[in-house]
């Protein structure tokens, strides 16, 4: 059964970097079925989608947030990695690693975000 | 961008009520729409993808419908388990799989 699994540091500083990597188990990271994504929450707060990268490296970003973001995949550990620069008190978190399906529903493909990540609480603070 | 929004924004029910849930987006997205529940402290769990296809292990009296801009997931008959909060997400083309604010679904 696919798991996925986020880590990485749970405090960050104003102005650093946020890495965390999301490491896939039950399955492999480089099936050409799937996208893998980022997803965040902030607290008591909605979902915001961040990108999302094929196994081969392409890679899609959220307008708002290309700038500060880069998506990379290493398929060697079955894993994916999220940077986010010059974070502020906003980026403050939980991050979601997820897998995009494509599904073909009447000879269209469809995405959808099948399976989750617990999420990874991220606190920006000094 | 294409924004969604939902309504309502949050809801009180009883256990065995049909609920309804409204998502529309500010231009059209065909049936490029999923939904998910969350509950708290826990992760979103895809409910229905291409707006009317459940996803696998979900039960039947959840159901989605639309096309367009407007969108209804409806549940059937309300049980306990279902207290939760609600998103939609337009997946209609990258750049953007924007989510809806999200609908919570209370106990009366």
């Amino acid at each position: 059964q696919l798991q996925l699994q986020e880590s990485g540091p749970g405090l960050v500083k104003p102005s650093e970097t946020l890495s965390l990597t999301c490491t896939v188990s039950g399955g492999s990271i480089s099936s050409s079925s799937y996208y893998w994504g980022w997803i965040r929450q902030p607290p008591g707060k909605g979902l915001e989608w961040i990108g999302s990268i094929y196994y081969s490296g392409s890679t899609y970003y959220n307008p708002s947030l290309k700038s500060r973001v880069t998506i990379s995949v290493d398929t060697s550990k079955n894993q994916f990695s999220l940077k986010l620069s010059s974070v502020t008190a906003a980026d403050t978190a939980v991050y979601y690693c997820a897998r995009d399906i494509v599904v073909v529903v009447a000879a269209t493909g469809h995405d959808a975000f099948d399976i989750w990540g617990q999420g990874t609480m991220v606190t920006v603070s000094s | 961008d294409i924004q969604l929004t939902q309504s309502p924004s949050f809801l009180s029910a009883s256990v065995g009520d049909r609920v309804t849930i409204t998502c529309r987006a500010s231009q059209g997205i065909s049936s490029y729409l999923a939904w998910y529940q969350q509950k708290p402290g826990k992760a979103p769990k895809l409910l229905i993808y291409a707006a009317s296809t459940l996803q696998s292990g979900v039960p039947s009296r959840f159901s989605g419908s639309g096309s367009g801009t407007e969108f209804t997931l409806t549940i059937s008959s309300l049980q306990p388990e279902d207290f939760a909060t609600y998103y939609c997400q337009q997946l209609n083309s990258y750049p953007s799989f924007t989510f809806g604010p999200g609908t919570k679904v209370d106990i009366k």
